[in-house]
């Protein structure tokens, strides 16, 4: 089975500043989709990024990036300048290519605070 | 366009009884997944519908079901209700679930079983 894992249950970044969050998974499959979702107050999962496994280029979304490392199973999320909307649940995300299904494995996520 | 309705927002039950959460999906979207969310467990995978017909299912006891009906809205029920059920219940729609698609979520259904 695949896990994910976020290893920083809290992060804090001052406004305007840039922030990354960490992802680890487990796989033994070799395509996959990766993705990086926000759940503020208001409890609704919103996409922030995705990656598709197979490509190396790093995904770019505005102020937010992520540095995907393959053979590290690595999937780390880069917000740059900050905002106070950003603040919020941070979800990292796998879905097999394989499989039919729309089935995710997510991490436990990371608190994110931005500070004025 | 709407997004994915889940209701009701808030519902509080005993424990023993059972009950049924809804979720329309957006407009188009055949897929409609579930997942459990506690602070202990984080997001858990309840199962998924597509054209109603139950496609994946989780580690989750049978006292979870669901359905999907013939518009794509979907039910999940929880019968026999246990203290640990508490949690807020999330609902994801998409196309097909194939691909990088993506899947939009509902704002969830808190329950409490006291």
């Amino acid at each position: 089975a695949q896990t994910v894992t976020q290893s920083q249950p809290e992060m804090s970044v001052q406004e305007a500043e840039t922030v990354t969050l960490s992802c680890t998974y487990d796989t033994s499959e070799s395509d996959y989709y990766l993705f990086w979702y926000k759940q503020p107050p208001s409890r609704q999962m919103i996409l922030v990024i995705r990656q598709e496994a197979y490509k190396q280029q790093n995904a770019t979304e505005n102020r937010f990036s992520v540095n995907f490392q393959k053979a590290a199973k690595s999937f780390s999320l880069k917000i740059s300048d900050s905002q106070l909307g950003d603040a919020a649940m941070y979800f990292c995300a796998y879905r097999s290519a394989f499989r039919t299904g729309n089935q995710f494995y997510f991490g436990t996520g990371t608190s994110l605070t931005v500070i004025p | 366009k709407a997004g994915v309705t889940q209701t009701p927002r808030y519902l509080i039950k005993t424990r023993g009884q059972q009950v049924t959460l809804s979720c329309s999906p957006i407009s188009g979207h055949r897929s409609v997944s579930w997942y459990q969310q506690t602070p202990g467990q984080g997001l858990q995978f309840l199962f998924e519908y597509f054209s109603e017909t139950q496609r994946n299912k989780g580690n989750f006891p049978g006292r979870f079901s669901g359905r999907q009906f013939s518009n794509s809205r979907s039910e999940m029920n929880v019968s026999t209700l246990e203290l640990g059920d508490s949690a807020l219940y999330l609902c994801a729609s998409s196309m097909s679930g194939t691909g990088p698609t993506e899947a939009f979520f509902g704002q969830g259904t808190r329950l409490t079983v006291v």
